[in-house]
C-alpha cells in the first residue's frame, strides 16, 4: 500500500486569512494527484486533478501546485470564508487501474 | 443529471445478515469503485471495475462481493455482516481508459451509513 500523507490533520483559520496545507505521496509510478472538498453530510467533490510536474491549477480563491519529482502537492485558500469549512482530501493515482489512494484529509474550520 | 445514485442512505443490520448496497451512474463511465470511510482513516478501496464484466479487489475486499453486469450498475454485497463492517460506504465513478490511471475526477454517491449490531 502506497501511503498518502496529509498535514495538518486539522486547522483553525480566521475568516479573511489565507492558508495552505500539504499532501505528500510516493513519486514512483505516479499518474495523477486529485484534490477533493468534502463537506459534512455531503459527498466528496473534485477540486483539481493534476498530472504534470509543476502543474498549477486555480478555481476562484483556491489553487494547488504539484511536484511529482519530490512527491508533494500544496493546496492554498486565499481570503478564507466560512463556506470553505470542510475536509480537504488528496488522492494519488498510480499508472494502473487500481483506483485512488486517499490521504486522511485536512479538516479546515474557518472562524468568523 | 442524477450522477451517481446510492441506496440506501442508512441501514442497520444484525450480525450474519446479508445485504446489497446499490450504486448506479448515468454518465456512461467505465470505471466504478466502492470505498469505505472509517474514523481516523482515509477512504479505502474495497472493489473496483474497469468496465462491464470486469471486477477486481482493492485494499480491503474481505467480506464483500461485487459484480458488473452493465455499465451503469455496480452493486456491493455484504455476504455475512460483521460489526467490523460498520462504516460509511461510498460508490464512485469516473471516465478512465481501461487499464490506465485516473486522470479525470471521480464522482461520488451520497454515501450509505451502515451499522452492524
Amino acid at each position: 500500500i502506497l501511503n498518502v500523507e496529509q498535514s495538518p490533520q486539522s486547522l483553525h483559520v480566521q475568516e479573511g486569512d489565507s492558508t495552505n496545507f500539504t499532501c505528500s505521496f510516493p513519486s514512483s509510478n505516479f499518474y495523477a494527484l486529485h484534490w477533493y472538498r468534502w463537506e459534512t453530510a455531503k459527498s466528496p467533490e473534485a477540486l483539481f486533478v493534476m498530472t504534470l510536474n509543476g502543474d498549477e491549477k486555480k478555481k476562484g480563491r483556491i489553487s494547488a501546485t504539484l511536484n511529482t519529482k519530490e512527491g508533494y502537492s500544496y493546496l492554498y485558500i486565499k481570503g478564507s470564508q466560512p463556506e470553505d469549512s470542510a475536509t480537504y482530501l488528496c488522492a494519488r493515482s498510480g499508472g494502473g487501474a487500481d483506483g485512488l489512494t486517499f490521504g486522511k484529509g485536512t479538516h479546515l474550520i474557518i472562524q468568523p | 443529471n442524477a450522477g451517481v445514485t446510492q441506496t440506501p442512505k442508512f441501514q442497520v443490520l444484525k450480525t450474519g445478515q446479508s445485504m446489497t448496497l446499490q450504486c448506479a451512474q448515468d454518465m456512461n463511465h467505465e470505471y466504478m469503485s466502492w470505498y469505505r470511510q472509517d474514523p481516523g482513516m482515509g477512504l479505502r478501496l474495497i472493489h473496483y471495475s474497469v468496465g462491464a464484466g470486469i471486477t477486481d479487489q482493492g485494499e480491503v475486499p474481505n467480506g464483500y462481493n461485487v459484480s458488473r453486469s452493465t455499465t451503469e450498475d455496480f452493486p456491493l454485497r455484504l455476504l455475512s455482516a460483521a460489526p467490523s463492517q460498520t462504516s460509511v460506504y461510498f460508490c464512485a465513478s469516473s471516465y478512465s481508459l481501461r487499464g490506465a490511471g485516473m486522470n479525470t475526477e471521480a464522482f461520488f454517491g451520497q454515501g450509505t451509513r451502515l451499522t452492524v449490531v
